[in-house]
């Protein structure tokens, strides 16, 4: 069956350090999206892709970086972890058909804590 | 992206008919009306979606009146596993979705 993975699904790192979380999808899905979710504030939009090699920010990209070289993969860094990224991160991926609404399938998120 | 406003929470009883209502105001012609379901420690799961009248699954059903500024997500006799947050979307089908804060559905026994 056709899955979407985050890895890992904990994480503890300091004030400053790289981190990188690793979303893969099997669905051949062209986009691609990465949320953080905190208390209170429901999902908000990191990063998104369209596809291989596209890459936009979304409402809250300041901290974040994605690439994308393969359909499969967009994986998240944060280039120098501050405690404010202390969240939950999700990742999601959905076909890319024009005619209708394009429904998003949800991976089991990252739990980040930056200490 | 039109936003949307709807209740923060909700309390219900089991066997009950569960109504959330979501307002978007500023919908635009090309937007979808979307609503999604999220339980702890999961990652939201797509409920149903419309984009006039009503629209009927195997879960919900979607009421949208003919304006279009606001649609009420219908759930028939809620069980306790319907305690969840469920959020209301409306986008364009250009693949970016919006996220408001949800409702916070709680079912008692």
């Amino acid at each position: 069956d056709a899955e979407i993975t985050q890895s890992p699904r904990h994480k503890i790192t300091e004030t400053g350090r790289q981190v990188t979380l690793a979303c893969h999808q099997t669905w051949n899905h062209n986009n691609m999206f990465w949320y953080r979710q905190d208390l209170g504030h429901g999902l908000r939009l990191i990063h998104y892709s369209y596809g291989v090699q596209d890459t936009n920010k979304g409402e809250v990209s300041d901290g974040y970086s994605v690439s994308r070289s393969n359909t499969e993969d967009l994986p998240l860094t944060l280039e120098s972890a501050a405690s404010s990224q202390t969240s939950v991160y999700f990742c999601a991926s959905s076909e890319s058909t024009i005619s209708s609404y394009n429904e998003q399938f949800f991976g089991p998120g990252t739990r980040l804590t930056v200490l | 992206l039109a936003k949307t406003t709807q209740p923060i929470s909700m309390d219900s009883y089991e066997g009950q008919e569960v109504n959330i209502t979501c307002s978007h105001n500023n919908i635009a012609t090309n937007d979808y009306i979307t609503w999604y379901q999220q339980f702890p420690s999961q990652g939201p799961r797509f409920i149903i979606q419309g984009y006039k009248t009503k629209v009927t699954n195997e879960v919900a059903s979607l009421f949208i009146p003919a304006d279009r500024k606001s649609s009420t997500l219908s759930l028939p006799r809620v069980s306790l596993s319907d305690t969840a947050v469920y959020y209301c979307l409306v986008e364009d089908g250009g693949f970016k979705t919006i996220f408001g804060a949800g409702t916070r559905l709680f079912v008692k026994a």
